[in-house]
């Protein structure tokens, strides 16, 4: 099965700053991996897919990049409802679909 | 609008079995593969299961192969999870989560609000 290891598990970071989240697969996974936003007490929203394909109504500060084992979400200026734990999952071919241990996104 | 809602999260005691629900509507239910996936309080997600849009094929994480059960009523527009041997591990929120590819296996897009499984003697 293919393992999703994300950096760093937790960050802290000011309004306006620019935020970057990295997420490793254990093997290639071509552009096969999406980005969800948590927020406490709440269900996990899509943010992006197929690596860097914005869901739609996400804005456009939320980027996503990267293909084979090494993949990106970037934040381009931080805004206050952005502070939740962001997770990485891959979907290539058939499951198991599994999820990055998840990165806690902190107000400095 | 998208909408699912879950239901069925109870207390049980370890070995015990029950029957967790998805109510689906807004979108053409038998078009989507359908996920659950759990998340213990304060942790990360695990994906659990899926099922296909017409409910021949299933797939499962091996944490709960040979013990849980996916299935779906599409006349109904409703999928379930059918757990059985229950661990105090699978303590957990549940939560469906609509594919987002038509006739395909992809990641979820639209997610319900959860139900919270208590495994508990």
């Amino acid at each position: 099965d293919i393992q999703m290891t994300q950096s760093p598990s937790s960050l802290s970071a000011s309004v306006g700053d620019r935020v970057t989240i990295t997420c490793r697969a254990s093997q290639g996974i071509s552009s096969y991996l999406a980005w969800f936003q948590q927020k406490p007490g709440k269900a996990p929203k899509s943010l992006i897919y197929d690596a860097s394909t914005l869901q739609s109504g996400v804005p456009s500060r939320f980027s996503g990049s990267g293909s084979g084992t090494h993949f990106t979400l970037t934040i381009s200026s931080l805004q206050p409802e952005d502070f939740a734990t962001y997770y990485c999952q891959h979907y290539r071919l058939y499951p198991p679909y599994s999820f990055g241990q998840g990165t806690k996104v902190e107000i400095k | 609008e998208v909408q699912l809602v879950e239901s069925g999260g109870v207390v049980v005691q370890p070995g015990g079995s029950m029957i967790i629900s998805c109510a689906a509507s807004g979108f053409t239910f038998d078009d989507y593969s359908m996920h659950w996936v759990r998340q213990v309080p304060g942790k990360s997600l695990e994906w659990v299961s899926l099922i296909n849009w017409d409910a021949t094929r299933t797939y499962y994480a091996d944490s709960v192969k040979d013990r849980f059960i996916i299935s779906r009523d599409n006349s109904k527009n409703s999928l379930y999870l059918q757990m059985n041997s229950l661990r105090t591990e699978d303590t957990a929120f549940y939560y469906c989560a609509k594919d987002r590819a038509s006739r395909g296996y992809s990641s979820g897009d639209s997610w319900g609000q959860g139900t919270l499984v208590t495994v508990s003697s």
